[in-house]
């Protein structure tokens, strides 16, 4: 079934940037968008942007315009999810979403990322 | 931004219970709705999208209704399992939106 595989978690320090991946399997990627949202901890969900894995097409949070870059490598149906300038506002757990049709039907299990001096 | 607002913030029930939920988006955002229920220390879970289509291979006791700015969500015959937080979302009009999540008690 249509799985969404998240690498682990991450410890960076303020400053510094990190880059999440999300490797998709069993579906046609490049029928799909994938959809990337944020859980700060005890918190609600926070869209954070869109990638059309078709032609590479984004959409960004205007919070994050300019710290965030969503990019897919079909050729390993991956996409990935980089951001800068992290502060501890950006310590959060974050989900890639598949997209279709503008809703999320299936989710990656999280990667957790923590902002720590 | 559209903001979406969920009440009640935290419900109690108990199993065998029906519950609703409601989402208000603050313009019209159609049937460009979702609903997801995320259990503790889990990814969320999409149960229903165009505010009333369920998706594949989630019961038939949930259900979701509404259009424009009013939605809701009914939970029938509560189950153990149902107890987690729920939250709305429009897909409307980026950026998409979340309501601030429900959370769903075991009285």
């Amino acid at each position: 079934q249509v799985q969404l595989v998240q690498s682990g978690a991450e410890v960076k320090k303020p400053g510094a940037s990190v880059k999440v991946s999300c490797k998709a399997s069993d579906y046609t990627f490049t029928n799909y968008g994938v959809t990337w949202v944020r859980q700060a901890p005890g918190k609600g969900l926070e869209w954070m942007g869109w990638i059309s894995n078709y032609n590479g097409n984004t959409n960004y949070a205007q919070k994050l315009q300019g710290r965030v870059t969503l990019t897919t490598d079909t050729s390993t149906s991956t996409a990935y999810m980089e951001l800068w300038s992290l502060t501890s506002d950006d310590t959060a757990v974050y989900y890639c979403a598949r997209e279709q049709y503008n809703w999320n039907d299936f989710w990656g299990q999280g990667t957790l990322v923590i902002v720590s001096s | 931004d559209i903001q979406m607002t969920q009440s009640p913030s935290s419900l109690s029930a108990s199993v065998g219970d029906r519950v609703t939920i409601t989402c208000r988006a603050s313009q019209d955002i159609s049937i460009y709705l979702a609903w997801f229920q995320q259990r503790p220390g889990k990814a969320p879970k999409s149960l229903i999208y165009a505010a009333s289509s369920l998706h594949s291979g989630v019961p038939s006791k949930f259900s979701g209704s509404g259009s424009g700015t009013d939605f809701t969500l009914t939970i029938s015959s509560l189950q153990p399992e149902d107890f987690a937080v729920y939250y709305c979302q429009q897909y409307d009009t980026y950026p998409y939106t979340f309501g601030q999540g429900t959370r769903l008690e075991i009285k």
